[in-house]
């Protein structure tokens, strides 16, 4: 079982819809998160990070459930520009270091 | 916006040829990475660093090496090259501030082709 695991999509949504989609991550020592978007054949750039008590960025909202070991990205009022793939990363403690696991993403398009 | 610097962009060579993959950032950040990534899959850590002088291995370093002579360089050589290594590698850096919450800023990647 891969230690941080996403649906890979696509998702096909109308433009102007909302979108979620979750990512579950194995290990409880996890200690922070991040939602990376990774555009066709380009670097990933760094969303949003997640915080404990959730939080948004305009139309993006992030959330942590730790007790059922998931986060979420719930993007609304979706634009044709929000198409991307969507990875979600874990930073882990290990021992006196920090590791980032990265999911594979979930990848989004948006249809006019 | 981090500045960092990947070259070559691409880069299509035969097997068994040694091929170092350069990258440099101008934002004094301390830490670096090298990731591969094949389409559709997560990154895969290959060799990190935290300073001049500094470089640890990752998941898949067995066929590759690093240098961190200065801090704004972190080329990475592959002795010999094979068709296994075809992918695209990226490279990435942080500030470092807090290992906890530093977020990481890719240069915009070398796809390498091994023929």
């Amino acid at each position: 079982r891969k230690e941080v695991e996403q649906d890979p999509g696509p998702f096909n949504v109308p433009e102007g819809a909302t979108v979620a989609f979750n990512c579950t991550y194995s290990n409880s020592a996890s200690q922070s998160f991040f939602w990376y978007r990774q555009d066709c054949r380009k670097e990933p750039k760094l969303l949003m990070s997640v915080y404990s008590s959730g939080n948004e960025d305009g139309r993006f909202t992030a959330q942590l459930n730790r007790a059922s070991q998931y986060i979420s990205l719930l993007i609304r009022d979706s634009k044709l520009s929000d198409s991307a793939t969507y990875l979600c990363v874990v930073n882990l403690k290990m021992d006196s270091n920090y590791q980032l696991i990265w999911g594979a993403g979930t990848k989004l398009i948006i249809k006019p | 916006e981090a500045d960092i610097y990947q070259t070559p962009r691409y880069l299509v060579i035969g097997t068994g040829k040694k091929i170092t993959l350069e990258c440099s950032q101008t934002m004094g950040h301390d830490k670096m990475y090298w990731y591969q990534q094949d389409p559709g899959m997560e990154l895969h850590l290959i060799h990190y660093s935290y300073g001049v002088n500094s470089t640890e291995k990752g998941d898949l370093s067995s066929e590759s090496t690093v240098s961190r002579i200065r801090t704004e360089h972190f080329p990475l050589t592959l002795e010999s090259a094979r068709p296994s290594h075809t992918s695209q590698y990226l490279c990435a850096s942080s500030t470092g501030e807090s290992t906890y919450n530093s977020p990481l800023h890719f240069g915009n990647g070398t796809r390498l082709t091994v023929t």
